[in-house]
This record gives structure tokens, sequence and C-alpha cells, in this order.
């Protein structure tokens, strides 16, 4: 099956800092998903990025689906963005309704 | 964002009993939902895709007789896990999907003494 790899797996941050997640697979991909697990386990979704470049206020991101990877960009970094960020693929060739596959997480802490 | 709803949020059980978990998408119809677990500090990890009116699909090594999943309408999936261990402990979240994108109950944490 695919596999994602996400980089770093830790991040300590001040807050007000900027920082780079990465998210490495190695296959073709349809679908690329990130996400904010919050402290109380619920996953938010922050982008569905198959290709491209999207913005959300202090977040944006990029998939360069040729290339196989994608970045998660935070800028001036809050307290409120600490948990864990998990990257989610599937695979080309799958149903519309395919399962993803998650990354292992990056673990983000950023100090007041 | 679609929001998915899943009941309990938290269930404690003795070991040998039965526990039933409901997952609903409340603002759209979902042809296919998805049960995850999750030991802590390490990633989901998929258990079965459930599909409306069909048998559901399980990932190698998922007990099927163990955690039956039945999808019966659009928008209701529900786990049971069945004669439950303390190894079954753990946090079970599930997801639906809009075509696109998949989004996430905010899961149920599991504790079998």
């Amino acid at each position: 099956g695919i596999q994602v790899e996400q980089s770093p797996p830790d991040l300590i941050l001040q807050e007000g800092a900027n920082s780079t997640l990465r998210c490495n697979f190695s296959d073709s991909v349809n679908n690329l998903q990130w996400f904010h697990q919050n402290p109380w386990g619920q996953l938010i979704n922050l982008f569905y990025i198959p290709s491209g470049t999207k913005q959300n206020g202090r977040l944006s991101a990029t998939t360069v689906a040729t290339e196989r990877y994608s970045l998660l960009y935070i800028s001036s970094s809050q307290t409120t963005d600490s948990g864990v960020y998990f990257c989610a693929v599937r695979q080309t060739g799958g149903t519309s309704y395919g399962k993803l596959t998650f990354g292992q997480g990056t673990i983000l802490t950023v100090h007041p | 964002g679609a929001v998915v709803s899943q009941h309990p949020s938290r269930v404690i059980c003795k070991s040998g009993t039965s526990v039933k978990i409901e997952c609903r998408s409340l603002d759209f119809q979902a042809t296919t939902m998805f049960w995850y677990r999750q030991f802590p500090k390490q990633s989901l990890m998929l258990m079965a895709t459930s599909n409306e009116g069909s048998k559901a699909t399980y990932e190698q090594g998922v007990e099927k007789d163990k955690f039956l999943i039945n999808h019966a309408s659009l928008t209701l999936s529900t786990l049971t896990v069945t004669s439950a261990h303390p190894e079954d402990s753990s946090f079970y979240i599930c997801s639906a999907s809009n075509y696109n994108e998949q989004f996430f109950g905010p899961g149920t944490r599991l504790t079998v003494l």
C-alpha cells in the first residue's frame, strides 16, 4: 500500500514563529487532506488539497502531486495551534469514496 | 464543513460486555463511512469501510465478528465491539465522506475493565 511520511515528528515553537510541516507519499494520489487533532481528539479539517495551493488565514498548504509531497505552512503561530497535525492521502485507482492512509503526524507545541 | 457526530463520547465497561458506538452525518448523506482506531500517541488506523446497504469491508487483521458494523441508512453507521476485552480499550473515530473529503466525528474513548 501507499506510504505516507511526515516530518518533523516533533516541533516546538515560540508564539509568533512560522513553521513548515512536510508530507511525502510514495504513489499517485487523488485526495490529500491536512488535519489538526486537538487535545480532545477531534480531527479538524484544515485543507482538502490534492494539488495546488490554498490559504486560510494564517495557514496555507501546497501540494506538488508530480513530486509526491505536500507542505503545510503555519505563520505567526499561537498557543492554540498546538496539537497533532496529520496528513492523509487516498491512492489513485481507488473509488472516489476510497480510504485514507494517514501519516504518523507532527506534534506541534507552541509556547507563550 | 460537514458535521459528523459520534455517541457516546466515553464508555467504561466490564470485560465480556458489548458496546455499540453510533456515527451520524448530520448535514449530508454519506454512502460510505469509515471506522478508525487510535492508540495513545499513534496515528489513526483504518479498521473498516462501511457501505450503506451492504456488508462492511474490513482491513487485514481486523476481526469482523468482533467489530460488527451496520450502515442502515445514509446518515448512520454503528460499530459494535462484541465481548470486549481490555486490549480493545482505545479511541474509536468514525468519518463520513462527501465524495471528496472525509469529515470526522469527535471520537469515542472506550475503556474495558
